[in-house]
Formats: C-alpha cells, sequence, structure tokens
C-alpha cells in the first residue's frame, strides 16, 4: 500500500501569512494526490485535485503543486475562515490520506 | 444535485457486525464510485473500502479481513459490513463519491460507538 507522509502536523500563522504544508508519496503517484479542509464537526471539503487543480468555488488564495511523489499545498494569504485542519489524500492505488495538518491562529 | 447519506446504529456491542447503508441521489451508482472513510473521535481520516462503477470492489489491506462491500443499484444504495467490532472501531464513518481525483462528494456521516 502506498504510505503519505503530511508535514508538518501542526502549524501556528497570524492572518495574512503565507503557509505551505506537503505530502510525500511512498512511491511515484503521477499527479493523482487531492487536498482537502475539514472544521470541526464538518465533512471534509475538497480543495485541490490531481495536484494542482482548483474544486468548483475553491478560492483562488489556495494552489497546489508537485508531481511524482513530493507533493505542496499553499494558502497565499490567510483568512480567519482558513484556520481548519487539512489533509491530503493519494488516489493513485486505492486511497490514503495523510495524518493531517492542524492549522491554527498564532 | 449530488447527495449521499448514511445510515446505521450509533452503537454497536463489541465483537458484533456493523451494517451501514449509504443511499444516493443525482448520480448513477453504475457511473460513479463510493467508498467509505471513518474518523475516530479526535483523530484524521482513513480510508476504509470502495465498490467501482462496475461493481468490483477494495479494501483497506488493514481491514480486509472484516470487510464486506455491496450495492443495490436498484435502490441507489451502498452497504458496508465490518465484522468484530472493537472499541477502537469507534468512529463517524463517511461514504463518499470516488475517483482518482479524490472524493469529490461525502455524506453528512453517522456516528458509530462500540460499546457494551
Amino acid at each position: 500500500a502506498i504510505q503519505v507522509t503530511q508535514s508538518p502536523t501542526s502549524l501556528s500563522a497570524s492572518l495574512g501569512d503565507r503557509v505551505t504544508l506537503t505530502c510525500r508519496a511512498s512511491q511515484d503517484i503521477n499527479n493523482k494526490m487531492a487536498w482537502y479542509q475539514q472544521k470541526p464537526g464538518e465533512v471534509p471539503q475538497l480543495l485541490i485535485y490531481y495536484a494542482s487543480t482548483l474544486q468548483s468555488g475553491t478560492p483562488s488564495r489556495f494552489s497546489g503543486s508537485g508531481a511524482g511523489t513530493d507533493f505542496s499545498f499553499t494558502i497565499s494569504h490567510l483568512q480567519s475562515e482558513d484556520f481548519a485542519t487539512y489533509y491530503c489524500l493519494q488516489g493513485y492505488d486505492l486511497y490514503t490520506f495523510g495524518a493531517g495538518t492542524k492549522l491554527e491562529l498564532k | 444535485q449530488v447527495q449521499l447519506t448514511e445510515s446505521g446504529p450509533g452503537l454497536v456491542q463489541p465483537s458484533r457486525t456493523l451494517s451501514l447503508t449509504c443511499t444516493v441521489s443525482g448520480f448513477s451508482l453504475t457511473s460513479y464510485n463510493v467508498g467509505w472513510v471513518r474518523q475516530p473521535p479526535g483523530k484524521g481520516l482513513e480510508w476504509i473500502a470502495a465498490i467501482w462503477s462496475g461493481g468490483t470492489t477494495d479494501y483497506n489491506s488493514a481491514l480486509k479481513s472484516r470487510l464486506s462491500i455491496s450495492r443495490d443499484t436498484s435502490k441507489s444504495q451502498v452497504l458496508l459490513k465490518m465484522n468484530s467490532l472493537q472499541t477502537e472501531d469507534t468512529a463517524m464513518y463517511f461514504c463518499a463519491r470516488s475517483g482518482t481525483e479524490g472524493m469529490d462528494h461525502w455524506g453528512q456521516g453517522v456516528m458509530v460507538t462500540v460499546s457494551s
């Protein structure tokens, strides 16, 4: 099974900051990486798929990049509603989620 | 519009079998894949199983021996069974429409507690 290592586990940032999260797959997954946002008590929301394609409705301050085994997810200008937990998901060979990154207000 | 709705018992005794149903609308099970994901309280997401549009199935290797996923296309339902439940199976269980792009539509989830 493909393993996915997500980092950091947690991150403290301020409004307006630029933050970047990363996920590394244990083997080449082409571009089959998605990114999700989950707020407490809510359902995960798909933000980005195929590594860099924004899901309909995802604000443009969110972006993704990468291919092969290394992927990154960036929020360019943090807003209050962005503080949440983010997960990556590989969909190349079945599915594996990263462990999540909790983004907190500094 | 696309909707998925999970249903099932909120409480299951240890060693018993869990049966969950995902009822979908707005798309056909013969055109789209559906999977199950779970999330223990305060923890991360774990993919459990999928049934593909052609009817074939796949499972998380760590849980495979305890799982069965099936569908009833006439009722637009996907069924998940997990046997030999333990307290560590306590979690929110979600069904989601699935593809290589990930899971684009999710149900609201059903909380399952394993306790005597």
